[in-house]
């Protein structure tokens, strides 16, 4: 049972446009949420995150939305660059904050 | 550079063996995790261990077992190996272990293959 899913499992976006990854979720308890990113040969960094008692946060270039009621939460990045060609993740800690529950990832590629 | 090392970072080895994974968490963290990324399973979390005692406990195989030692470092042992093992193998570490989250940092990661 995937309690969080990545339905895209890619994304090409052309340099300067937005890029949208959303991420849903199935356990109701779940009460914040984090993005990482991957590049090649490297370990997940943290992107940005969100508590479930706001339905944004915007850190530079990147917002996070979520909709509690619709279970879902999506990336936005804009303008895209090159560099943020990468995988994104999108994972929720566990109630004991021990754990992190993964989506299966999107490979976003922004098209110079 | 996230603090956390793993060695080594390419492991090839055969059915039926034993390797041994090791992770060095950041300076001051007390909390090492481990997680598996398969190509089909996504990143999924096998063990916590906070200050040298085992906190939680994912999907993690019984061939599979872990420790942390006194200087914080932890070792994760994979035994009997198969050719579903072949996996990418991550270390993360957070400054503790409490009930609310903390931020974890991901090692390099080391990737197993089992021929």
């Amino acid at each position: 049972d995937q309690q969080v899913k990545q339905n895209s499992p890619s994304l090409s976006v052309q340099e300067g446009r937005i890029s949208i990854l959303n991420c849903d979720y199935t356990n109701s308890m779940f009460d914040y949420f984090l993005w990482y990113k991957k590049y090649p040969a490297e370990g997940p960094t943290f992107l940005i995150s969100i508590s479930s008692i706001k339905d944004k946060n915007e850190d530079g270039r990147f917002t996070v939305f979520l909709n509690k009621s619709a279970k879902h939460l999506s990336l936005h990045i804009v303008p895209s660059q090159p560099g943020d060609s990468a995988v994104y993740f999108c994972a929720a800690p566990s109630n004991a904050g021990n754990m992190l529950t993964f989506g299966g990832g999107t490979r976003l590629m922004v098209k110079p | 550079d996230s603090g956390v090392t793993q060695t080594p970072k390419h492991l090839i080895t055969a059915t039926g063996q034993r390797v041994t994974l090791r992770c060095s968490p950041r300076s001051g963290d007390l909390s090492v995790y481990w997680y598996q990324q398969s190509l089909d399973q996504g990143l999924q979390f096998l063990i916590h261990y906070y200050n040298g005692e085992e906190r939680a406990k994912g999907n993690i195989l019984e061939r599979f077992s872990a420790q942390q030692f006194p200087d914080l470092h932890s070792e994760l042992n994979l035994s009997s190996l198969e050719l579903g093992d072949s996996a990418l193998y991550f270390c993360a570490s957070s400054a503790s272990g409490a009930s609310s989250y903390n931020e974890q940092f991901f090692g390099p990661g080391t990737r197993l293959t089992v021929l």
